[in-house]
């Protein structure tokens, strides 16, 4: 696509539910990243995706915390059993990458925004 | 470790010059990122710099010098549009470690 994609670009779930945040990055793109970023708060790296592979999960916050990419393109961050500390906007970024540094910017997506209730 | 400093908010008036902070120390260094992210939107990318020195795109600037761990974004005539965060962003091999922001308030 044109742009880095995510979906839903709101959720509202109850506490202890599990959810599912999608991103498309764009095409050919071989780097992507997921951040957080809580109100009034700067971006907090959560995992980097090289391909299909998570060389970096440190960012997680914890094991309730999980994300896969499939195909080197879609990613999936999952959520389970919500806690309202989780709520914040989540963000995708995807970068080409080569010479073990990516190559120019990060292109981020609008984000989703989740509210646990 | 990381460790990216910048001012939490600053306010100008329109048409005026704003410079904007960033020191940093990391535990490695590939490049300086400047991003802007309005209210509820994306962040987007506005300067990058790897080497020490001023680069300049239109009325925006923005400076590094690697050996003092410090970075500045210069924004000239302030429009009311500029009012926005201001990321300040140090790239480490893969990783991009973002500062916590600077919230830039034009005033008329």
């Amino acid at each position: 696509g044109a742009g880095v994609s995510q979906s839903p670009s709101n959720k509202v779930t109850e506490k202890g539910k599990d959810v599912e945040l999608r991103c498309d990055p764009i095409s050919g793109h071989t780097a992507l990243y997921w951040y957080r970023q809580s109100l009034g708060q700067g971006l907090e790296f959560l995992i980097y995706f090289q391909g299909n592979s998570a060389p970096d999960k440190s960012g997680l916050p914890s094991d309730r915390f999980s994300a896969e990419r499939t195909g080197g393109s879609v990613s999936t961050l999952t959520i389970q059993r919500t806690q309202q500390e989780d709520s914040a906007v989540y963000l995708c970024a995807s970068s080409d990458f080569a010479g073990g540094t990516i190559t120019g910017e990060l292109f981020f997506g609008e984000g989703s925004r989740l509210t646990v209730l | 470790g990381q460790n990216i400093d910048q001012p939490t908010e600053m306010t100008a008036t329109e048409g005026a010059i704003v410079q904007i902070n960033c020191t940093y120390q990391t535990s490695g260094f590939n490049g300086l990122f400047w991003y802007q992210q309005h209210a509820g939107e994306a962040p987007t990318f506005l300067s990058y710099n790897v080497l020490d020195g001023l680069e300049e795109k239109g009325r925006f600037s923005s400076f590094l010098s690697r050996s003092k761990g410090y970075s500045y974004l210069l924004l000239k005539e302030l429009q009311m549009k500029d009012s926005a965060s201001y990321l300040c962003a140090v790239l480490n091999d893969y990783k991009l470690s973002f500062g916590a922001g600077t919230t830039v308030t034009v005033r008329a």
